[in-house]
């Protein structure tokens, strides 16, 4: 089965401080999608970034990075000079087939919050 | 602003009440899914449909069951809940139409829903 772990459930960090999230998986398929969610206070899920298995370079998107590890089943997120607006929980998640393949299946982590003070 | 609008935000119900979730996406998608988010645990998918057919059934009880009358819309009815029904239910959207483990999901902002 498909799991994703996020063992860091709260993160308190200063205004312009970095900071990373963890997100470890587990999957037996050799193809699959690793994604990031966040959800601010107003409670919808925000598409952050997608990553195919075969894809293990990093990305940047202006403060956010991703860093993808498959030797360590790992994809990372940093905030670089966090903001206040960027207080919220976040989501990492891993994509399969559903049964009958004619929708993707998301396995989400527990999430982690992210608090971010002035 | 998601295109995927989900109404009521907030429900309080008792164990004996019927009531429905309603959501709604402008986005011309072909799949919809309804997501249980409880806290602490991860969110668990709960129904995916996929051109108007339930796809995806994961385990739910009875006691909630699902509508897709066309494309845009997605219901959920629920029917003498249990308090450990509390959660935030969101409902999402994906293009997708065949098969595809690349799908970004259009959340909306879900129904906190409260039973007592």
């Amino acid at each position: 089965a498909q799991k994703v772990t996020q063992a860091q459930t709260e993160i308190s960090v200063v205004e312009k401080e970095d900071v990373t999230l963890d997100c470890v998986y587990e999957t037996r398929d050799t193809t699959y999608y690793l994604f990031w969610y966040k959800q601010p206070p107003s409670g919808e899920l925000v598409f952050l970034i997608r990553r195919n298995s075969f894809d293990e370079q990093n990305e940047i998107s202006g403060r956010y990075s991703w860093n993808f590890q498959k030797s360590t089943s790992s994809f990372n997120f940093t905030i670089t000079a966090s903001q206040v607006v960027d207080s919220a929980v976040y989501f990492c998640a891993l994509s399969e087939a559903t049964n009958t393949g004619t929708a993707s299946k998301l396995t989400f982590g527990t999430g982690t919050r992210l608090q971010v003070t002035l | 602003e998601t295109g995927v609008t989900q109404t009521p935000r907030h429900l309080v119900m008792g164990m004996t009440n019927k009531k429905s979730l309603k959501c709604e996406q402008h986005l011309g998608h072909n799949a919809m899914y309804w997501y249980k988010q409880s806290a602490k645990k991860p969110l668990e998918l709960m129904f995916v449909y996929s051109l108007e057919e339930r796809v995806e059934n994961n385990s739910v009880p009875s006691r909630f069951s699902p509508e897709c009358p066309n494309s845009s819309h997605l219901f959920l009815h629920l029917h003498t809940l249990q308090p450990e029904d509390s959660a935030l239910y969101l409902c999402a959207s994906s293009q997708s139409a065949r098969p595809t483990t690349n799908e970004k999901l259009f959340f909306g902002s879900g129904t906190q829903l409260s039973v007592l």
